[in-house]
């Protein structure tokens, strides 16, 4: 079963203006959520991170919101800019003796156009 | 400050071969997990090493196996590669306290 789902496989934004990536999840256990950019030919980079109890962290231009009562989490990038080109992946992990493992969703591919 | 570092960064085998991959983790991070990524899909956990010990698995088959050294850095090994074992095999590194997981660029495997 997949239990963090990325429902969007792609998106494509005008540079300047706001990028919105989604990521649903299953599991009422997971704890602590994250988000990973990646290039081709490259590993996951992270980007930012949110623990269940918050509901928005901001780092810079990235912006995480996330909402429990949905099992829902997004992740804003304001502004866009042609370098943010990449497959966006959300990741969550439970605590406990399940933490450390991450369970990622499928990807978007995001492409900020000039 | 290095990152996470593998080698080697592509490799070609073919059915029923063995295969070993390296991890060296980032420098003050003492876990290592592995991941395989098959094309078009996120990450997949395949186990963590802490301590030298595996600490957690995946659903993966036993022909996947591991280890961990004193200096923290990792092999993954896999028994009688099938065609399906071709993937990105991705290390990550964390502390043992930090929820954050930092990743490798990855082995690219393809299995013939």
């Amino acid at each position: 079963d997949q239990q963090v789902k990325q429902n969007s496989p792609s998106l494509s934004v005008q540079e300047g203006r706001i990028s919105i990536l989604n990521c649903d999840y299953t599991n009422s256990m997971f704890d602590y959520f994250l988000w990973y950019k990646k290039y081709p030919a490259e590993g996951p980079t992270f980007l930012i991170s949110i623990s269940s109890i918050k509901d928005k962290n901001e780092d810079g231009r990235f912006t995480v919101f996330l909402n429990k009562s949905a099992k829902h989490l997004s992740l804003h990038i304001v502004p866009s800019q042609p370098g943010d080109s990449a497959v966006y992946f959300c990741a969550a992990s439970a605590g406990g003796n399940q933490g450390g493992k991450l369970i990622f969703g499928q990807g978007t591919e995001l492409s900020v156009k000039p | 400050d290095a990152g996470v570092t593998q080698s080697p960064t592509h490799l070609i085998k073919t059915r029923g071969q063995q295969v070993t991959l390296r991890c060296s983790p980032k420098s003050g991070h003492d876990t290592v997990s592995w991941y395989q990524q098959a094309l078009g899909q996120g990450p997949q956990f395949i186990f963590q090493y802490y301590e030298e010990e595996e600490r957690q698995r995946g659903n993966f088959p036993d022909r996947f196996s591991g280890h961990q050294f004193p200096n923290y850095s990792s092999e993954l090994n896999v028994n009688a590669l099938l065609l399906g074992d071709s993937a990105l095999y991705l290390c990550a590194s964390s502390d043992d306290l930090g929820d954050t997981q930092y990743f490798g660029p990855g082995t690219r495997l393809t299995v013939l």
